[in-house]
């Protein structure tokens, strides 16, 4: 059982480049969810899928867009990169709200440098 | 706006003292509050967390209290060991929604 799995571990963007972030889950949770964290801002949430095929904004979601097409996959896509996207991007998971929990499981985080 | 806050970025603490993290809140419609360790490189980890009809939960050396009134919450570590040495962020959501906002994190060093 891995948990919250990301891919890329680590990379470097040139400003204008795109890049995908893919993150995986395999505890069958239905909530997944995209943060970045930045020096003093704590987690930041970009976006989230209540589900497989949804999606939704969170607090920061401009530059980005992400995608559900599987339950246990949740993909992060930034198409034109900026420096001001330089952080560390963790994704999450939940269970649904019928499970009347609200803890994350977070993945080993990717970190993103746009020059 | 933060509607979850952490001051004093970090603490140091002897091993084996007690370590104090608090944490206060502005939305008075949180009903779930949630405490988070994180090492560095890695992603944060669930510590312990507490629901709005309690104001105490306890589970091994961690203990969280609520405030509902003072819109406050604190995690006591007792007694602090130097593997607690990390990152540790408050978060609070309204249950049911799904949505966690956190606060800033508080630096916590643990001197052997």
């Amino acid at each position: 059982n891995a948990g919250v799995t990301q891919t890329p571990k680590f990379r470097v963007l040139k400003t204008g480049q795109s890049m995908t972030l893919l993150c995986a889950q395999d505890m069958n949770h239905e909530y997944m969810y995209w943060y970045r964290q930045d020096p003093g801002m704590g987690l930041r949430l970009i976006h989230y899928s209540v589900g497989e095929g949804t999606t939704a904004k969170g607090e920061v979601p401009d530059g980005y867009n992400v995608s559900r097409l599987k339950k246990q996959n949740f993909l992060l896509g930034l198409e034109s990169a900026a420096p001001s996207q330089t952080s560390v991007y963790f994704c999450a998971s939940s269970y649904a709200i019928q499970q009347a929990t609200d803890t994350q499981y977070f993945g080993p985080g990717t970190r993103l440098t746009v020059l | 706006d933060q509607q979850v806050k952490q001051n004093s970025p970090s603490l140091s603490v002897q091993e084996g003292r007690i370590s104090i993290l608090n944490c206060d809140y502005t939305n008075s419609m949180f009903d779930y509050f949630l405490w988070y360790k994180k090492y560095p490189a890695e992603g944060p980890t669930f510590l312990i967390s507490i629901s709005s009809i309690k104001d105490k939960n306890e589970d091994g050396r961690f203990t969280v209290f609520l405030n509902k009134s003072a819109k406050h919450l604190s995690l006591h570590i007792v007694p602090s060991q130097p593997g607690d040495s990390a990152v540790y962020f408050c978060a609070a959501s309204v249950r049911g929604n799904n949505r966690l906002a956190f606060g800033k994190g508080n630096q916590v060093v643990v001197i052997p």
